[in-house]
């Protein structure tokens, strides 16, 4: 089955540090990322939609120039949380969309990043 | 906009059945979908109905009734291991591919 890598899966860092979270699909192109935030005892918000070769779109409230997005190929995205603050302490997760043979559609996620900033 | 509506918790004992509904409001209705998430884990899909119906993969089944805007998840002969956060989740047609995820129910199983 299709399958999103993500790493590193914990980070602790620094107040004002910024943080590279990776995901990368293993077995199949993903054109579409996207990227969530989980609170504890939340439900999944989306901060914004990655496309390969354009910009990003995001949702609204979700700071662009704080969670910068790359996905310069196929089955590579990146989020950088920059000078990141104890606010930004949260769960990270990618996902993409699959479609399979029956046509039903889902998400396959990444395992997720669970950031610290102290 | 979009809203999604899940009880928030859910208690059932082992080999018990529990039924977790959703309802929702959408602007245009593709399909829903659920997903399985355990503490500290990302979340795994388990199904997703476009047309109206019952639709059943082993232990799971889910329901949907598109002219009620309603769906829900049945878990048979509970295991322990279903203990959980459950979340349905909408794909909208003017979200894109996106969907959008309720607040989730979180199922305890007793012994």
């Amino acid at each position: 089955g299709a399958v999103v890598s993500q790493h590193p899966s914990w980070v602790i860092c620094k107040s004002g540090t910024s943080v590279k979270i990776e995901c990368r699909s293993l077995d199949f192109q993903a054109t579409t990322m996207f990227w969530y935030r989980q609170f504890p005892k939340q439900s999944l918000m989306l901060m914004a939609t990655s496309n390969e070769g354009s910009k990003a779109t995001y949702e609204q409230g979700v700071e662009k120039d704080k969670f910068l997005i790359n996905h310069a190929s196929l089955t590579l995205s990146t989020l950088t949380v920059t000078s990141a603050h104890p606010e930004d302490s949260s769960f990270y997760i990618c996902s993409a969309s699959v479609q399979s043979h029956r046509g039903k559609v889902g998400y396959t996620f990444g395992s997720g990043t669970r950031l610290t900033v102290v | 906009g979009q809203s999604l509506e899940q009880p928030s918790e859910v208690t059932a004992v082992e080999g018990a059945i529990v039924q977790i509904n959703c309802t929702y409001q959408t602007s245009g209705f593709y399909g829903l979908s659920w997903y399985q998430q355990h503490d500290g884990g990302a979340p795994t899909f388990l199904s997703y109905n476009a047309l109206d119906g019952l639709e059943e993969t082993g232990r799971f089944s889910s329901f949907l009734s598109r002219s009620d805007s309603y769906g829900y998840l049945l878990l048979q002969e509970l295991q322990m291991k279903d203990s959980a956060s459950y979340f349905c989740a909408v794909r909208d047609r003017g979200y894109g591919q996106n969907f959008v995820f309720g607040p989730g129910t979180r199922l305890s199983v007793l012994p």
